[in-house]
């Protein structure tokens, strides 16, 4: 199975910080690399998807980037309704693996 | 609008079966592979089973054998059979859409299952 590897666990950002998040695969994933949003009590929401492609009605401040085995989701500017945790998920071989999730919380 | 509703969970005894039911709409439900994907509480998600549009279907080593994913193309109905079922199988099972790269770009609310004596 290919592990998904995701740091930081947790990070503390304030409004306006530029936020990045890194996933690894302990194999290439090619593009198959998609980003999910997950807020308390709620279902996931795509954010992107095939590395760097913005799902419809996500707004830019999102863009992921990567290949092969390395890939980061990047928010340019954190605002209040970003607080949540964010998972990466590698869809190029079943079963099709999550990263551990990282939290994002307000400093 | 593309809408999944997902049913049928509730507490069960370990060893027990369950059948997780999702209805589709708002999309062409039979040209679509759709995915289960749960969540234990306070934990991350894992991607349980996935089922192309014509059936076929795939699983996660952890439910494999004791868990069946099947559609009903007719009634826009996703559906997961769960056998043997085991205290670690409490979780939050959520159906989604996949799309063109296996990505998942819609989700249902999630039902929850509770195996626990």
């Amino acid at each position: 199975d290919i592990q998904m590897t995701q740091s930081p666990s947790s990070l503390s950002a304030s409004l306006g910080d530029r936020v990045t998040i890194t996933c690894r695969a302990s194999q290439s994933i090619t593009t198959y690399l998609n980003w999910y949003q997950q807020k308390p009590g709620k279902a996931p929401n795509l954010l992107i998807y095939g590395v760097s492609s913005l799902q419809s009605g996500v707004p830019s401040r999102f863009s992921g980037s990567g290949s092969g085995t390395d890939f980061t989701l990047t928010i340019s500017s954190l605002q209040p309704e970003d607080f949540a945790t964010y998972y990466c998920q590698q869809t190029y071989n079943t079963p099709w693996t999550f990263g551990q999730g990282t939290k994002v919380e307000i400093k | 609008e593309v809408q999944l509703v997902e049913s049928g969970g509730g507490l069960v005894q370990p060893g027990g079966s369950l059948r997780l039911s999702c209805a589709a709409s708002g999309f062409t439900f039979s040209s679509y592979a759709m995915s289960w994907v749960r969540q234990a509480p306070g934990k991350g998600l894992e991607w349980v089973s996935a089922i192309s549009g014509s059936g076929s279907s795939y699983y996660a080593d952890s439910v494999k054998g004791r868990f069946t994913s099947s559609r009903d193309n007719s009634k826009n109905t996703l559906y997961l059979q769960m056998n043997s079922l085991r205290t670690e199988d409490t979780a939050v099972y959520y159906c989604a859409k996949m799309s063109s790269t296996n990505q998942n770009d819609y989700w249902g609310q999630g039902t929850l299952v509770t195996v626990s004596s």
